[in-house]
């Protein structure tokens, strides 16, 4: 079965420090993989995705992420982290074919940046 | 100029109403689907149409019942609410054909039974 894992419930983090929120994932075949971010009483807002290629997406914010194939991770990072980038993330892989495709998130991970 | 909108932003109803949540897009995108998040804020697939026909119909109370009246909208009618219906819906739209199509949100309905 596909899945995505992000192991960490709360991230806190410095502004201005760098940040890392965490993502795992298990699926069969090459992995269509993608970071989401809800801000509060808002929709899901996307970030960036990985497809093929270089394992280095750039996204949206500064955001960024890297695919590791041996580690099955998508972890999100940024080099110096806004308080405005306190928000809930999640990581999701895409699965199925044709039309009948669909994302399947993970649990969030809710990022604090203190000033 | 809003991509995917839904309506109402807010609704509270009774035990065992029926209501409706409307979802609409101007991306020109032919596949849109229908979420669901709780209060822990877990995200699940409901429904996806493609074209105005169901193609992935989760394991769902069948009280509810999406339609989709053309490829832009995309509703969302629940009957006999129950008070574990309460939740945020989220509607989205993706545009079929492309390797990782990328799905786009609306800003959701915090749906809240009584």
């Amino acid at each position: 079965a596909q899945s995505v894992a992000q192991p960490e419930d709360q991230v806190n983090v410095a502004e201005g420090n760098p940040l890392t929120v965490k993502c795992t994932y298990s699926v069969s075949g090459n992995p269509y993989l993608f970071w989401y971010v809800q801000y509060p009483n808002r929709g899901l807002q996307f970030l960036l995705k990985y497809i093929t290629g270089d394992n280095l997406v750039k996204g949206s914010y500064g955001f960024e992420a890297e695919f590791n194939k041996s580690q099955t991770s998508f972890h999100l990072k940024k080099p110096s982290a806004l308080v405005s980038d306190s928000a809930l993330y999640f990581c999701a892989v895409r699965f199925g074919s044709g039309s009948a495709r669909q994302l399947t998130f993970g649990s969030g991970t809710q990022l604090t940046v203190l000033p | 100029d809003t991509a995917v909108s839904q309506t109402p932003k807010y609704l509270v109803t009774q035990m065992g109403n029926d209501k409706s949540i409307k979802c609409e897009q101007n991306l020109g995108h032919d596949t849109m689907y229908w979420y669901k998040q709780d209060s822990k804020k877990f995200l699940k697939i409901m429904f996806s149409y493609n074209n105005k026909e169901l193609i992935i119909n989760e394991t769902v109370p069948n009280r509810f019942s999406p339609k989709s009246p053309d490829k832009a909208h995309l509703n969302l009618h629940i009957n006999s609410l129950e008070l574990g219906d309460s939740a945020v819906y989220f509607c989205a739209s993706s545009q079929a054909g492309r390797a990782a199509d990328t799905q786009y949100f609306g800003p959701g309905t915090r749906l809240t039974v009584l």
